[in-house]
């Protein structure tokens, strides 16, 4: 059965400081990571879609690396705002299988 | 250029009906994925459907079907309904291996 976990499971963060959170997934058969961002009453969005180990992609404040041989991504926030609060979902892809298997999930919340 | 549309928003059904959800893709995905999300917990994988065919499908019982259509539209079906069916059940579409977008879900509660 293939695992993908994300942790903490819930995080609070003072505006302005920056933030990080972990994504584990199976080391063996990868294809893709995928983060999405999901506010409260919208739907998910995607962030990043990751496929080679080393990969580091940027979109304004947030950045994540990519590990394929250890099976850990690494989402960061810097500087956070209010509106950074969601949950911060990764889903893993194996091999050429469609099929995506999504985290629990970090639940974000911003201290103003 | 409208998202992925879900309907309805929210159902209300008993123990053993049967209900259908109805997801329409993105304008130009063919691929349409359905996702059930239980509270606290992430997405669940329900089956995905391209060129109007289940081609992977997660761990859920038989009671759960699909169908797309020409169009790309799709329908989830779940008979026999159970009261650990209540979630959120969300669909997404994309081009085959491409990031998923994801409609607002329906959230359905059974009683």
């Amino acid at each position: 059965i293939l695992n993908v976990e994300q942790s903490p499971q819930s995080l609070h963060v003072q505006e302005g400081d920056s933030t990080n959170f972990t994504c584990s997934f199976p080391s063996s058969n990868f294809y893709a990571l995928h983060w999405y961002r999901w506010e409260t009453a919208k739907s998910p969005e995607a962030l990043f879609v990751m496929t080679l180990n080393g990969d580091e992609k940027k979109k304004g404040r947030i950045s994540a690396t990519l590990n394929t041989k250890e099976g850990y991504s690494y989402l960061y926030i810097k500087g956070s705002q209010p509106e950074d609060s969601a949950t911060y979902l990764c889903a893993f892809r194996g091999g050429s299988a469609s099929k995506i298997i999504f985290g629990s999930g970090t639940r974000l919340s911003i201290r103003p | 250029d409208a998202g992925v549309t879900q309907s309805p928003t929210h159902l209300i059904k008993t123990r053993g009906q049967q209900v259908t959800l109805r997801c329409s893709p993105k304008s130009g995905h063919d691929t349409v994925s359905w996702y059930q999300q239980a509270l606290g917990q992430g997405p669940q994988f329900i089956f995905q459907y391209y060129e109007e065919e289940e081609r992977q499908r997660g761990n859920f019982p038989d009671r759960f079907s699909g169908h797309q259509f020409p169009n790309y539209s799709s329908e989830l079906n779940v008979n026999a309904l159970l009261l650990g069916d209540s979630a959120l059940y969300l669909c997404a579409s994309s081009l085959l291996f491409s990031p998923q977008h994801f409609g607002d879900g329906t959230r359905l509660s059974i009683l």
